[in-house]
């Protein structure tokens, strides 16, 4: 059974900073396209970033770009987020996903973390 | 970025009713679309790829169509199960974007 569990979240103050992991069990993890999205308390859904499982490509949100970095141990069946330099409109649930192998959308999703960025 | 806008935002209706949200996008996006269900707390489930591609284990009464930029996805028979909030994603291009979702009543 493919499972995908997020842990890290929680409070931070502005400017603070944290960092999300997302354990993967029940498939090849190294094969397969990984993503972050997350979605604002009572709104819609927005993606974070993909990391590629062949060719480490990786790409960010421009809401992102230059404070979140995304990375993969494959040996730890892992997937990580650092998010620096937080701000309150960073509060959301953070979801890990899986891209369907050979295809650009998520097939399996984690339960989310909650991240709360405030004073 | 490809903008991607649903409609209705709610929508009220009974069980056994045929139920249509639509969904454009800004410039096409040939198939490459997706619609996630996403229950209160939940997180959210692949219903359709591809534009018209029925995931496994979705009902059957779950259809999905279109292609270039204009989209829709359609319940045959509303079910109470059905109560959810339902999302449309483009996967043509990055940064990947979202329908601002449609919620989804049973009357």
């Amino acid at each position: 059974e493919v499972q995908l569990v997020e842990s890290g979240g929680g409070l931070v103050g502005p400017g603070g900073s944290l960092r999300l992991s997302c354990a993967a069990s029940g498939f090849t993890f190294s094969t397969y396209n990984m993503n972050w999205f997350r979605q604002a308390p009572g709104k819609g859904l927005e993606w974070v970033s993909s990391i590629f499982s062949s060719t480490g490509y990786i790409t960010y949100a421009d809401s992102v770009r230059g404070r979140f970095t995304i990375s993969r141990d494959n040996a730890k069946n892992s997937l990580y987020l650092q998010m620096n330099s937080l701000r309150a409109e960073d509060t959301a649930v953070y979801y890990c996903a899986r891209d369907r192998l050979g295809y650009s959308y998520s097939d399996y999703w984690g339960q989310g973390t909650l991240v709360t960025v405030s004073s | 970025d490809i903008q991607m806008t649903q409609s209705p935002s709610t929508l009220s209706a009974s069980v056994g009713d045929r139920v249509t949200i639509t969904c454009r996008a800004s410039q096409s996006i040939s198939s490459w679309l997706a619609w996630y269900q996403q229950k209160p707390g939940k997180a959210p489930k692949v219903l359709i790829s591809k534009a018209s591609t029925l995931e496994s284990g979705v009902p059957s009464r779950v259809s999905g169509s279109g292609s270039g930029t204009e989209f829709t996805l359609t319940i045959s028979s509303l079910q109470p199960d059905d109560l959810a909030t339902y999302y449309c994603q483009q996967y043509n291009s990055y940064p990947y974007t979202f329908g601002q979702g449609t919620k989804l009543e049973i009357k």
